[in-house]
């Protein structure tokens, strides 16, 4: 059974601070996404890492991925209120069937 | 206007009924899924299709059926509506190609009594 799990779940930062959310996969993959769903809101896309060794970055996120160790990061850098949010990694094992991580909860404190 | 849209976005039942998603896209996109999210299980795959011909079963599919009536269109149906199946329930697409980067809609509420 393919387990993709993040940690932490729950995570309250301050402001300015730096912190990394880490998703960890059971199989192998070479694709993962990231995507970021505020409170009673739908699904939006952050990055797509496509092979090992891939970095993205957009404004303070930073996504990366270690297909060896199966697993991903997500570094926030000098967080920010409006970072707050519901972080999900999903795995992309076949082209078909996308699984996804139990999400981590940011809340960002002034 | 949006390029994935859900009808109803929120709905009350009762067990025992027959309710019926609709996902409608105007992206163009070959591939559509439905998803249903659960506090603190994220998102879990329920059914997808790659044309109107190709349906296939996802991760927990046990109690839900679907219909791909147009590229544009695929409905998710609970042919029977129990309260466990009380969840945010999201229809995506997707093209195929490398990037295989999903898009989903706004989510449908439903609650099952």
């Amino acid at each position: 059974e393919l387990k993709v799990e993040q940690n932490p779940l729950f995570l309250s930062m301050q402001e300015g601070k730096n912190y990394t959310i880490y998703c960890n996969y059971s199989t192998t993959s070479d694709r993962l996404y990231w995507y970021r769903q505020d409170p009673g809101k739908s699904l939006e896309s952050l990055f797509v890492l496509l092979s090992n060794g891939a970095v993205k970055q957009e404004g303070r996120l930073m996504a990366s991925l270690d297909t060896k160790a199966r697993l991903s990061t997500l570094h926030i850098t000098a967080a920010v209120h409006d970072l707050s949010a519901t972080y999900f990694c999903a795995v992309d094992i076949s082209s078909n069937q996308f699984y996804f991580g139990t999400g981590t909860s940011l809340t960002v404190i002034p | 206007d949006a390029d994935v849209t859900q009808t109803p976005r929120n709905r009350i039942t009762k067990t025992g009924k027959r309710i019926m998603l609709e996902c409608s896209q105007t992206k163009g996109h070959d591939r559509m899924y439905w998803y249903r999210q659960d506090p603190g299980l994220g998102l879990r795959l329920i059914y997808y299709s790659f044309d109107v011909k190709d349906i296939n079963k996802g991760e927990i599919s046990d109690g839900y059926s679907v219909s791909r009536q147009a590229q544009a269109k695929f409905s998710l149906s609970l042919e029977s509506a129990i309260p466990n199946q009380t969840a945010l329930y999201f229809c995506a697409t997707s093209d195929p190609g490398s990037v295989v980067e999903q898009f989903f809609g706004p989510g449908t509420r439903l609650t099952v009594l």
